[in-house]
């Protein structure tokens, strides 16, 4: 079974600085997706960011960036440029290729933003 | 605007009383699925449709019914809720294999 480790219970950052979330996981599969999902306290789930397994390039949006390491199994999520509006839950997940649709989470990290 | 709508939002009944909670995608989404949220176990699938017709269980169905007679709706019922299903629940869809999935806004359940 796969099982996706976030470590950091939480996480905090001055506005404008930058913050690293990890993430880790296990599976034996080659072909399988990887997402950031953000969970403010509208309790609303937000995905922030997917990375394809076969893609060797690391996936980025706006201030959001990823560290996808396929052989370490890690998969990190950096924020640039902080802002109040990111202080939320951010959760690792972890879904397989092919008709699967099951999502595998992380516990979540909660952010905290320092103004 | 695309999204998945939910309703109701919060919800508090009695055990036992029958409950539908209904999901709808305007985004002619093939997946669709739900999900539970407790505190320090995390999101947990309990359901999930590839297409009309078509539903299968996810980690904890238990408890659960859901019915896929359109593709834009996806209900789930309670037929005799418990106090553990109390929790926050998500509805998720998305539109292909390599697709990424949207949720609703939740609703929140209290069952006394």
């Amino acid at each position: 079974a796969q099982t996706v480790t976030q470590s950091q219970p939480e996480m905090s950052v001055q506005e404008a600085e930058t913050v690293t979330l990890s993430c880790t996981y296990d599976t034996s599969e080659s072909d399988y997706y990887l997402f950031w999902y953000k969970q403010p306290p509208s309790r609303q789930m937000i995905l922030v960011i997917r990375q394809e397994a076969y893609k060797q390039q690391n996936a980025t949006e706006n201030r959001f960036s990823v560290n996808f390491q396929k052989a370490a199994k890690s998969f990190s999520l950096k924020i640039s440029d902080s802002q109040l509006g990111d202080a939320a839950m951010y959760f690792c997940a972890y879904r397989p290729g092919g008709d699967a649709d099951g999502l595998t989470f992380g516990k979540g990290t909660h952010l905290i933003i320092q103004p | 605007e695309a999204q998945v709508t939910q309703n109701p939002r919060y919800l508090i009944t009695v055990t036992g009383k029958k409950l539908t909670v209904t999901c709808s995608q305007n985004m002619n989404h093939e997946y669709m699925s739900w999900y539970r949220q407790d505190p320090g176990l995390g999101l947990r699938q309990i359901y999930y449709s590839m297409n009309v017709e078509v539903t299968d269980k996810g980690d904890v169905p238990e408890g659960y019914k859901v019915s896929r007679k359109e593709k834009r709706n996806f209900p789930l019922i309670l037929e005799s809720p418990s106090p553990n299903q109390t929790s926050l629940y998500f509805c998720a869809s998305r539109g292909h294999p390599a697709g990424s999935q949207y949720f609703g806004p939740g609703t929140r359940l209290t069952v006394l």
